[in-house]
């Protein structure tokens, strides 16, 4: 099983700031596949981010997805934070069962 | 648009049984891997299983093995989820979710709202 770590587990910033969340796999993800997500309380998640780099369906350019070479670390940033921004992340690895998630990142307003 | 509407929560007794459903609309539901997906109160997310689009394939996570049943009706476009031998960890909020994939879930690109499992006595 691909174990996914987040760091870190709360990031207090402001609004304006940017955010850099981190996202460790276990093993390599093999061909990138990996997404992220946000969660608002009491909301589904929202695919942002899939196969690393590639944003979904109307998802503003302010959120960026990479990978490093080794297919194990992944970052999410997200510039010029907006109040909606606030809400906790989740990456999840999708190259090999079971499909797991990391344990998130809240990005609170600081 | 994509729309997944999850039903069919509520409280059950430990032991219990439960059948979840979600119904689909706005994509090719037969053209769609599907999945469950729970959050427990205050906790993060978990993958419980899956469904290829033909219904030949299923994934479940160890933590369901035997007592978790998925199932989908394509001519209704209805995703099913037979909950057996329930304990107190499986409360939780249950996300129905697609995938572009066909025969292996991926991403989860489009969730319901989720519908909520409380096993207590």
């Amino acid at each position: 099983e691909i174990v996914l770590t987040q760091s870190p587990s709360t990031l207090s910033l402001s609004p304006g700031e940017s955010a850099t969340l981190s996202c460790r796999a276990s093993e390599t993800v093999s061909r990138s596949q990996l997404a992220w997500y946000k969660q608002k309380p009491g909301q589904a998640p929202r695919l942002l981010i899939y196969d690393a780099s590639n944003r979904a369906t109307g998802i503003p350019d302010r959120f960026s997805g990479s990978g490093t070479g080794s297919g194990t670390d992944f970052i999410l940033t997200i510039s010029r934070l907006e109040p909606e921004d606030f809400a906790v992340f989740y990456c999840q690895q999708y190259d090999s069962s079971p499909w797991t998630f990391g344990q998130g990142t809240r990005v609170e307003i600081k | 648009e994509v729309q997944l509407v999850e039903s069919g929560g509520g409280l059950v007794q430990p032991g219990g049984s439960l059948r979840l459903s979600c119904a689909a609309s706005g994509f090719t539901f037969s053209s769609s891997a599907m999945s469950w997906v729970r959050q427990a109160p205050g906790k993060g997310l978990e993958w419980v299983s899956s469904i290829s689009g033909g219904g030949g394939g299923t994934f479940y996570a160890n933590s369901v093995k035997g007592r978790f049943s998925i199932s989908r009706d394509n001519s209704n476009n209805t995703l099913f989820l037979h909950m057996n031998s329930l304990r107190a960890e499986d409360t939780a909020v249950y996300f129905c979710a697609n995938s572009i994939t066909v025969f292996v879930p991926s991403r989860f690109d489009s969730w319901g709202q989720g519908t909520l499992v409380t096993v207590s006595s």
